[in-house]
């Protein structure tokens, strides 16, 4: 059975740094990992979705990288800006669609 | 586009009643989603329909669960009888050929079972 996993749970930082946020999967059969992003109250934003084939997407300040074998994705968020405060989920798509439990990130200005 | 429509985004129901929640997907996407999220379990996949076709529904959590998915345009969530336990948020998506592609989620619908 697949188990995803993100550390860390919270993350608080000053405002332009880059950070990392990592995900973990169990069962390394996945066909996709997903990346989204949940703001207070709010559904899911879709930001990155990397094919089992492909190392790492990018998008604007965003990079996501993915290392099956070592059953690992890391999203990486360049010169962190307040309006990147929300919770960041990683799902891993393979017999099923199983979602970690997310990171809170806190841009502080 | 509109996105994907969830209806209604909050409901506050006795305990026994049944609740009744829809969606409608993405114009052009084939596949559904039926997603409840809360505290203790995070996200979870309660069933996904591909062109209309329950292709997994082994996140139903008991035969109090049910939905379906008449046609492309339009998908219900049926919870019957409800107990507080069901209080969450119940997410839809959608997405096009399968569940291999990026998913977009609709705003949710706030369920509350008192």
């Amino acid at each position: 059975k697949q188990e995803v996993t993100q550390i860390p749970a919270a993350l608080s930082v000053p405002e332009g740094e880059n950070l990392v946020l990592n995900c973990s999967f169990t069962d390394s059969a996945i066909y996709n990992l997903q990346w989204f992003r949940q703001d207070p109250g709010k559904g899911l934003t879709s930001l990155l979705l990397i094919q089992s084939s492909q190392r790492e997407q990018t998008s604007g300040r965003l990079n996501a990288s993915l290392d099956k074998s070592s059953g690992r994705s890391t999203l990486y968020i360049a010169a962190s800006q307040p309006g990147d405060s929300a919770t960041y989920l990683c799902a891993a798509r393979g017999q099923n669609f199983v979602f970690g439990p997310g990171t809170r990130l806190s841009v502080l200005p | 586009d509109a996105g994907v429509i969830q209806s209604p985004r909050h409901e506050v129901t006795e305990m026994g009643q049944e609740v009744t929640l829809r969606c409608k997907p993405i114009s052009g996407h084939n596949s559904l989603f039926w997603y409840r999220q809360t505290m203790m379990r995070g996200l979870e996949l309660l069933i996904y329909f591909n062109n209309n076709v329950p292709i997994d529904d082994s996140g139903m959590p008991e035969d109090r669960f049910s939905a379906k998915m008449p046609n492309a345009s339009f998908s219900t969530l049926k919870i019957q009888p409800s107990e507080p336990r069901d209080s969450a948020v119940y997410f839809c998506a959608s997405s096009f050929g399968g569940a291999v592609y990026e998913q977009y989620f609709g705003p949710g619908t706030r369920l509350t079972v008192t």
